[in-house]
């Protein structure tokens, strides 16, 4: 247990569903991610949170959704997804934002699969 | 562009030492991160580096020279509990960039 939870741990959805994706931590860090995790790839950084505003978002398409309504809760909201993007979907967080070099906690992960 | 390369697999013997490269070229650089993921599990927090030279705790080591955009994680004393994929990540302001992993199989 890393103190970072996620659920669920495994979704299937199609093209046309709408799903959202939560993350909690319990280790009262002021940052939290969202990455995105496929085979033969590397891990992708897709949404930083400090302080529950957004401080970075690498090109990710619209049809993904973050919101962060406090310090502790991260969701990720899916809409309209494609079968490429099934994947390992991982939360994370740390003290601080990626620059001040605090070491991140990672969530078990969400399995998903689009049909 | 960004590049952050790592050997794909690596295979060592128990009890021996293996050190795991990784080479990259960012647009900048705030610090590198090592980390572990076993099969199936998420990855855990092994090194940082942010001045060059060698960080040490434990088992694990990791060695920074910023000039040459390059870092390793040296694993002593291999356990077959090592195995497992070995992620260098490079920060870049609030951006965090990840090598693809390399894959170590330790062998009895």
């Amino acid at each position: 247990e890393t103190g970072v939870t996620q659920t669920p741990r495994h979704l299937v959805m199609g093209m046309t569903n709408k799903k959202s994706l939560k993350c909690e931590q319990h280790l009262g860090h002021n940052a939290m991610y969202w990455y995105k995790q496929s085979a033969k790839k590397p891990l992708e950084l897709m949404f930083v949170y400090n302080f529950k505003e957004q401080t970075e978002n690498n090109s990710v398409p619209s049809r993904f959704s973050p919101e962060c309504p406090n310090s502790s809760h991260l969701f990720l909201h899916l809409h309209t997804l494609q079968p490429e993007d099934s994947a390992l979907y991982l939360c994370a967080s740390s003290q601080d934002e990626p620059s001040a070099m605090t070491e991140q906690f990672f969530g078990p992960g969400t399995r998903l699969t689009v049909l | 562009g960004q590049n952050i390369d790592q050997p794909t697999e690596m295979t060592a013997t128990e009890g021996a030492i293996v050190q795991i490269n990784c080479t990259y070229q960012t647009s900048g650089f705030n610090g590198l991160f090592w980390y572990q993921q076993h099969a199936g599990e998420a990855p855990t927090f092994l090194s940082y580096n942010v001045l060059d030279g060698l960080e040490e705790k434990g088992r694990f080591s990791s060695f920074l020279s910023r000039s040459k955009g390059y870092s390793y994680l040296l694993l002593k004393e291999l356990q077959m509990k090592d195995s497992a994929s070995y992620l260098c990540a490079v920060i870049n302001n609030n951006d965090m960039r990840f090598g693809a992993g390399t894959r170590l199989t330790v062998k009895p």
